[in-house]
């Protein structure tokens, strides 16, 4: 049981919009920034939104993130093949003193 | 450009002990926190132990805390994970981690190697 809730899985037709949510507490996304990374299939994971809603340098603007309260999303506009892939949320925990991640959405692009 | 090259990964018998490293390059190793991220077969992430970039700071999860051991040599752009008595839910791929912004409110992991598996097997 993760601390941070994600759907398993979402699926959307090519070229469609698509969010994720994550879901948490005062103690983390309440209080701290989401981090969202994207993790293809048999590779690393990889910085995909920071500090809510940033985007690092060269990652797509079709990807946009946002919070409000103890929830964050994220949003994939205009969905292509190679966006299937795993996605994280994350944050810091006060209480836990340490970091915690979602369990994970697996994307399809129908 | 930034590297991260974990290595030490391997087969272990549970209650054994493994020592990770991971070899940074590309960028001031001496400035930035470091994370050990984990990822069993078939699941999601979970984050294991920072240390920050002097090492004068560790935080560990609950899940390793008084088994595993995170250092760092800044002399050799190198960072560790002593890990003892291993157990069978230990096993995973060990990702580590550069963070920016540790300490603040915009901290996140910015680089990512390529992992490195360990199995705790009999």
């Amino acid at each position: 049981q993760s601390v941070l809730t994600q759907p398993p899985s979402v699926s959307e037709a090519p070229r469609q919009r698509v969010t994720i949510s994550c879901s948490g507490s005062s103690s983390n996304i309440g209080n701290n920034a989401v981090n969202w990374y994207q993790q293809l299939p048999g590779k690393a994971p990889k910085l995909l939104i920071y500090y809510d809603d940033l985007l690092p340098s060269g990652v797509s603007d079709r990807f946009s993130g946002s919070k409000s309260g103890t929830s964050a999303s994220l949003a994939i506009s205009g969905l292509q093949s190679e966006d299937e892939a795993d996605y994280y949320c994350a944050a810091w925990d006060d209480r836990l003193n340490g970091w915690v991640f979602g369990g994970g959405t697996k994307l399809t692009v129908l | 450009q930034v590297q991260l090259v974990e290595s030490g990964g391997g087969v272990v018998q549970p209650g054994r002990s493994l020592r990770l490293s991971c070899a940074a390059s590309g960028f001031s190793f001496r400035s930035y926190a470091i994370h050990w991220v984990r990822q069993a077969p078939g699941k999601g992430l979970e984050w294991v132990a920072v240390i920050s970039n002097d090492g004068g700071k560790k935080y560990y999860a609950d899940s390793v805390k008084g088994r595993f051991t995170i250092s760092r040599d800044n002399s050799k752009n190198t960072l560790y994970l002593q890990m003892n008595s291993l157990r069978a839910e230990d096993t995973a791929v060990y990702y580590c981690a550069r963070e920016t912004g540790f300490g603040t409110t915009q901290g996140h992991f910015d680089f990512w190697g390529q992992g490195t598996l360990v199995t705790v097997s009999s």
